[in-house]
């Protein structure tokens, strides 16, 4: 089974600073590990995915995240927000073999002010 | 269509009521997930179907939760005599087939009040 844990509820931030979400993970087996984020009364979508190779990976809307093995660390970084970027955001992680289920962290709110 | 539909956006019902809620996923979508968005718990997973079969029913909290999918496609999750602790945010998601990389294209939800 795989467990994911986001330790911060709330990342208040002012538009156009660098910000940084954490996500660590616990796992038995090796995972593919997700992003997705919710803005303000719409669905999820995925932001970015990391499933092999390159441990630096880029999503949509200038976001990217870094897998770290030894630290089982998935963080999502941004070197400048706006205000546009006020969401809650998910870590997520899943084995790769077959069927397994999505499993998601608690997530994050990003809030971004002028 | 488009994408994920939930019917309905809003529900509020009497404790002790039985509820139905509709997932419509996206034309040709195999994989099937039903999720429960509580305030400060993230995403709790609750059942998976692959077609009209469901293998993995096991994050539905108690007996009083079911749900089907008929003709792989339409899925409805049944609350029979809803608790106010079921009040939430369920969200459908699909997705082409059920493997690991396989993006979840989600639904906009269904928010279920239980006074």
């Amino acid at each position: 089974a795989q467990s994911v844990t986001q330790l911060d509820s709330q990342v208040p931030v002012f538009e156009e600073a660098p910000v940084e979400l954490r996500c660590n993970y616990s796992s038995s087996v090796s995972v593919y590990l997700f992003w997705y984020v919710q803005y303000p009364n719409q669905g999820l979508q995925l932001l970015l995915k990391y499933l092999s190779g390159s441990t630096l990976v880029k999503g949509i809307n200038g976001f990217e995240a870094e897998f770290n093995k030894s630290q089982t660390s998935f963080h999502l970084r941004k070197p400048s927000v706006h205000i546009s970027d006020t969401a809650e955001y998910f870590c997520a992680v899943r084995a790769p073999s077959g069927y397994s289920t999505l499993t998601f962290g608690k997530g994050t709110m990003l809030l971004v002010s002028p | 269509g488009a994408g994920v539909s939930q019917s309905p956006s809003n529900k509020v019902t009497e404790k002790g009521k039985d509820v139905e809620l509709r997932c419509d996923p996206i034309s040709g979508h195999t994989a099937l997930y039903w999720y429960r968005q509580s305030l400060g718990q993230g995403l709790e997973f609750l059942i998976y179907f692959q077609g009209n079969s469901a293998p993995d029913k096991s994050g539905l909290p108690s007996d009083r939760f079911s749900a089907e999918r008929t003709g792989g496609s339409v899925s409805t999750l049944t609350i029979q005599r809803t608790q106010q602790e079921d009040s939430a945010v369920y969200l459908c998601a699909s997705s082409l087939a059920p493997g690991g990389n396989e993006k979840l294209f989600f639904g906009s939800g269904t928010q279920l009040s239980v006074l």
